[in-house]
Parts: structure tokens; sequence; C-alpha cells
């Protein structure tokens, strides 16, 4: 069974850098699968972040691109997420995900991690 | 890429079935075969309910299914359960630069 858990920091100043670590167990990365990032500020929905590739291929969403960098990490079998310059607006629940489809990232997340809360606050 | 269109609440009585849309447009909802439904309970992480528009992941209940007609996907649940009160997310890939967009989610309460 996938299991993906995510760690990091509960509480980030603002203009400083958000990182985050997801976990994964149950599966290989090196074997393949896109591994995503997606958040979901209080009582808001759902918004994709970017997604990696075993490979280190990378895909972000134009409205983060500018402040993400994820990278992964197969010796640990672990990917990361950075967020750059955050403000309170960056306030979220982020979930790390496993992509559907091993070649592939457009069908949707088929194993979640439960997610953590980040609150962006001096 | 603004999020794709769910009405804020449906409701219905214990056996009922009820739907929920997802609106896009041609560049995502309409365009592709790559829409996925999302249940979420509160404080809880989102679960694959639907994938590729009508698929349901193993362990899924066959009460709950998916469709689409042009630039409009929809989740039906039928035989509604006290169980199935939880926010609902639609998800669909998009030819857009966003590359995946959610829905804006609808709450489902059973009365």
């Amino acid at each position: 069974q996938v299991q993906l858990q995510e760690s990091g920091p509960g509480l980030v100043k603002p203009s400083e850098t958000l990182s985050l670590t997801c976990a994964v167990s149950g599966y290989s990365i090196s074997s393949g699968y896109y591994w995503g990032w997606i958040r979901q500020p209080p009582g808001k929905g759902l918004e994709w972040i970017g997604s990696i590739y075993h490979s280190g291929s990378t895909y972000y969403n134009p409205s983060l691109k500018s402040r993400v960098t994820i990278s992964v990490d197969t010796s640990k079998n672990q990917f990361s997420l950075k967020l750059s310059s955050v403000t309170a607006a960056d306030t979220a629940v982020y979930y790390c995900a496993r992509a559907l489809g091993r070649f592939t990232m457009v069908r949707g997340f088929d194993y979640w991690g439960q997610g953590t809360l980040v609150t962006v606050s001096s | 890429q603004s999020a794709l269109t769910q009405p804020a609440s449906v409701s219905g009585s214990p056996g009922q079935s009820i739907t929920i849309s997802c609106t896009g447009t041609s560049s995502d909802v309409g365009g592709y075969n790559y829409v996925s439904w999302y249940q979420q309970h509160p404080g809880k992480a989102p679960k694959l309910m639907i994938y590729d528009v009508s698929n349901r992941p193993s362990g899924v209940s066959n009460r709950f299914s998916g469709s689409k007609s042009g630039n409009t996907a929809s989740l039906t649940i039928s035989g509604l359960q006290a169980e199935d009160e939880a926010d609902y997310y639609c998800s669909s890939y998009t030819s857009s630069s966003t590359l995946r967009v959610f829905g804006t989610g609808t709450k489902v309460t059973v009365l």
C-alpha cells in the first residue's frame, strides 16, 4: 500500500521560504510516476502547485512558478517543495500526492498524504 | 485559468440520487477525457472517487458514477447515505499553461 507523509514547519514568517518534504513508503519513487503538491487555504478549494517525475522533470502552476521549486531524492524515497517569499495568502494545508498512471500526470491523483497546515505569520 | 464551476451545495434525502455538475471549457473538461472527482470529509485528505470521466478506482462504491457532455462533467451519487456527506471537487487536465485545474467545490448534505 502506497503511503505519503508530509513534514515541515507549521509556521513560516512572511518573506521567508516554506519548505516541506513528502516521504513515500510502499513504492519506490525511482520506479516511476509523477508526484505532486496541492494546497488548500482554510475554508477554500484545492490548487495544484506542481508535479515532478522520478527523473526530475518538473511542471509548475504558472501562478506560482516564479516562487516554487520541487525536487526529488530517490535515495531517501522522498520529494520536496520550496515556496519562496511567502505571504499570508500562502497559508494553507499542503498535500503531497501521487499521479494516477505511471507515465502521465494528466489523469489526477490516486494516493494522497494526510496534509500539513502551514501558517504564514510573524 | 479559472477554476471549474460547481454548485456551492447540493442536498438530498437518504436513498435519493443527486448529481453534481462541473462546468469548464473546450480547453479542459470538453477537450479531454481526464476529469476526476474527489470526496473530502472535514479535516481529511481528498479521496479519488472517479477518474477518466467515468472510471471508479478499486474499492469505491458503485453508487458513484461519472459522465460528461460537452464542457460539463457530472458526478451522480445514487442511494444517498449519511456517509456521503462531504465536499466534492472535480478536476481536469487543461491545455492551458496551468495544466491542472480544480473545481470550486460542492458541499453535499444528506437531509
